[in-house]
């Protein structure tokens, strides 16, 4: 196991577009994150989902986005519409239970909407 | 609502000597604290975690300290080594069921001067 892979690592979208990130976690783990990061911030928690079903999602995560688990093992993040302000940087994040605190983080999508 | 601030967005430190990076936090809430690095073009990696009944907790070099009265959790990487040159987050959880949303700092970039 590689650990936590996510597709692609760059995105450059024009404004108005749909788009579509993959995140693989490490097979054992039933928990998964997604994250935000702009630059100079902290990453910033967008939604959480313990096998297939999505348990937490952030005021951030607005009608635009929508994430999914549908067999418990890989996720997508769609967003649509993109804007300016969604241009970040989009992690996975995956852990094998709630006493794993010290998550698994993949490298990360870097979204540019121009 | 900035409910955790890392007052210091950069620290130099001369190799062989003590870094100590520091976090400040408001909601009293959270009872589980945590450090990550992060290299250019990586997903964070944990570090070392503490909960709310210790004041302190050690992995090697690293050392993770809390003062719950004063709401600051820092830590102490002795001695440091070029490699740990990053950006260091704190982040914080409240360890309710459910509940599995971590709260980040905005980061602290490390410079270890060789």
């Amino acid at each position: 196991d590689t650990g936590v892979s996510q597709d692609p690592r760059h995105k450059i979208t024009k404004r108005g577009q749909n788009v579509t990130f993959r995140c693989d976690p490490i097979s054992e783990h039933n928990r998964l994150y997604w994250y935000r990061q702009t630059l100079g911030q902290g990453p910033e928690f967008l939604t959480y989902f313990q096998n297939e079903a999505q348990l937490e999602k952030s005021r951030l995560l607005s009608d635009r986005f929508s994430a999914e688990r549908p067999k418990g093992s890989f996720s997508t993040l769609e967003i649509q519409r993109t804007e300016q302000g969604d241009s970040a940087m989009y992690l996975c994040a995956s852990s094998a239970n709630s006493q794993s605190y010290g998550y698994t983080f993949g490298s990360g999508t870097r979204l540019t909407v121009v | 609502d900035q409910q955790v601030k890392q007052n210091s967005p950069s620290l130099s430190v001369q190799e062989g000597r003590i870094s100590i990076l520091n976090c400040d936090y408001t909601n009293s809430m959270f009872d589980y604290f945590l450090w990550y690095k992060k290299y250019p073009a990586e997903g964070p990696t944990f570090l070392i975690s503490i909960s709310s009944i210790k004041d302190k907790n050690e992995d090697g070099r690293f050392t993770v300290f809390l003062n719950k009265s004063a709401k600051h959790l820092s830590l102490h990487i002795v001695p440091s080594q070029p490699g740990d040159s990053a950006v260091y987050f704190c982040a914080f959880k409240i360890s309710n069921f459910g509940n599995e949303k971590l709260t980040f700092g905005t980061g602290t970039r490390l410079t270890i001067i060789p």
